[in-house]
């Protein structure tokens, strides 16, 4: 069975202190890691799909880069309007669900001014 | 693009009642799916189509719940006879355009509705 790991599950920094985001996974046969921002009330918002081990994709303030077991997200010099949960999933390629998603349950995320 | 819509935005209902919810996907995605969440968690599957065809049915969809998507474009989730712990944030997701050539991170990539939050009283 699939698994997705997220941590912390809560992060709180002030305004400008970078750090990082884990998300670690078993899965079997890795077709894609999705990161998506989730604001309080509101649907899933996509940021980013990874596909193989060593890609990293930027936007903004974030990147997020791959490994074999595990996926980072590194936000520079955060800003309060970064605050927010972030989802990791991942979609696996083998047997007949290759197409749902599996979360975590993701990594509350407050930056304070 | 527009992207995708749910309706109701919030439900409330009393236990034992029916609900049904309404997605429409973007226009172009072919495949459409159904999650819930609840707090603290991160969204769990429930149910996907591919077109009109409802391909699979995670075993976290009761016999209460039913889900259509008639003519592969909007879908409806319905509960029947409502219980307390149906109480979650219900997500629909949409992905995959239709052309054939499309690249690689449009076909897997799901992008979700603002989903529709259910309270059972």
């Amino acid at each position: 069975e699939d698994q997705v790991t997220q941590s912390p599950e809560a992060l709180r920094l002030q305004e400008g202190e970078s750090s990082s985001l884990n998300c670690s996974y078993t899965v079997s046969g890795l077709r894609g890691l999705f990161w998506y921002r989730q604001d309080p009330g509101k649907g899933p918002e996509f940021l980013f799909t990874l596909y193989s081990a060593g890609e990293e994709k930027e936007k903004e303030r974030l990147k997020a880069t791959l490994t074999k077991k595990e996926s980072f997200l590194h936000i520079t010099a955060p800003k309060p309007e970064d605050s927010a949960t972030y989802l990791c999933a991942v979609q696996a390629g083998s047997g007949g669900s290759n197409y749902k998603l599996t979360f975590g349950k993701g990594t509350l995320l407050t930056v304070n001014p | 693009d527009t992207g995708v819509s749910q309706d109701p935005r919030h439900k409330i209902t009393k236990r034992g009642q029916n609900v049904t919810f309404r997605c429409d996907p973007i226009s172009e995605h072919n495949r459409l799916y159904w999650y819930r969440q609840t707090l603290g968690q991160g969204p769990e599957f429930l149910t996907y189509f591919q077109n009109e065809a409802q391909l699979e049915k995670s075993r976290l969809l009761s016999d209460r719940f039913s889900a259509e998507r008639p003519k592969g474009s909007f879908s409806t989730l319905e509960i029947q006879r409502t219980e307390q712990g149906d109480s979650a944030m219900y997500l629909c997701a949409s992905s995959t355009p239709r052309q054939e050539d499309a690249p690689r991170h449009r076909i897997l990539t799901q992008y979700f509705g603002p989903g529709t939050r259910l309270t059972v009283l």
